[in-house]
């Protein structure tokens, strides 16, 4: 199994921030990196897919990049509304896994 | 607008053979994979197998000896079956569509982009 672990586990920031959140694979996943984000009692929602593509509808101020092994998620000017948990995830290989998860509060 | 409506037990005894379903609404349903994944109580993602509409499937290897993914073209829909449940089975349980995209001949990045709600199954005796 590829292991995905996400760095930090929480995350303390304020509105206005730039916050960056990161994900290492156990082994090389090429671009083959999402990322969700998923609020209290809600469903996952696609945010950024290939390591870098915005999915449609997704603002702007969402940004993934990172090959190989490691990848980032940023957000560039922190809103009330993205404090959520996210979530990476590998598809490189067919058994599909996620990280543990970053749970982004407010400060 | 593709939506995903998921359905079954969601209280189950040990050993009980869990059972969900999801209908997939207003769009393609041949051009996808279809996903289960699940969320035990605070904690993170799991996913659980894919089949598409071909009946092809591929499973979590950690759960392939007791999992069942199976596929009714005629209606949209996609089934879960788990046997032999325990209390570590107990989580949400969402169904998802698999979707690709592709920049060059034979690379394609595989994301899921559309959920189902998720159903809430606990394994209690």
């Amino acid at each position: 199994d590829i292991q995905m672990t996400q760095s930090p586990s929480s995350l303390s920031a304020s509105v206005g921030d730039r916050v960056t959140i990161t994900c290492r694979a156990s082994q090389s996943i090429s671009s083959y990196l999402n990322w969700y984000q998923q609020k209290p009692g809600k469903v996952p929602k696609l945010l950024i897919y290939a390591a870098s593509s915005l999915q449609s509808g997704v603002p702007s101020r969402f940004s993934g990049s990172g090959s190989g092994t490691d990848f980032t998620l940023t957000i560039s000017s922190l809103q009330p509304e993205d404090f959520a948990t996210y979530h990476c995830q590998q598809s490189y290989s067919t058994l599909y896994t996620f990280g543990q998860g970053t749970k982004l509060e407010i400060k | 607008q593709v939506q995903l409506q998921q359905w079954g037990a969601g209280l189950l005894k040990p050993s009980e053979t869990l059972s969900l379903t999801c209908a997939v609404y207003g769009g393609s349903f041949s051009a996808y994979y279809w996903s289960w994944i699940r969320q035990p109580p605070g904690k993170g993602l799991e996913w659980i197998g894919e089949i598409n509409r071909s009946g092809s499937t591929n499973y979590n290897p950690s759960l392939k000896s007791r999992v069942t993914i199976s596929v009714d073209t005629s209606k949209n829909q996609f089934s879960l079956k788990l046997n032999s449940v325990t209390a570590a089975d107990s989580a949400v349980y969402y169904c998802a569509r698999g979707n690709s995209r592709s920049w060059y001949p034979g690379v394609h990045y595989y994301y899921m982009d559309v959920w189902g709600k998720g159903t809430t199954v606990t394994v209690s005796s």
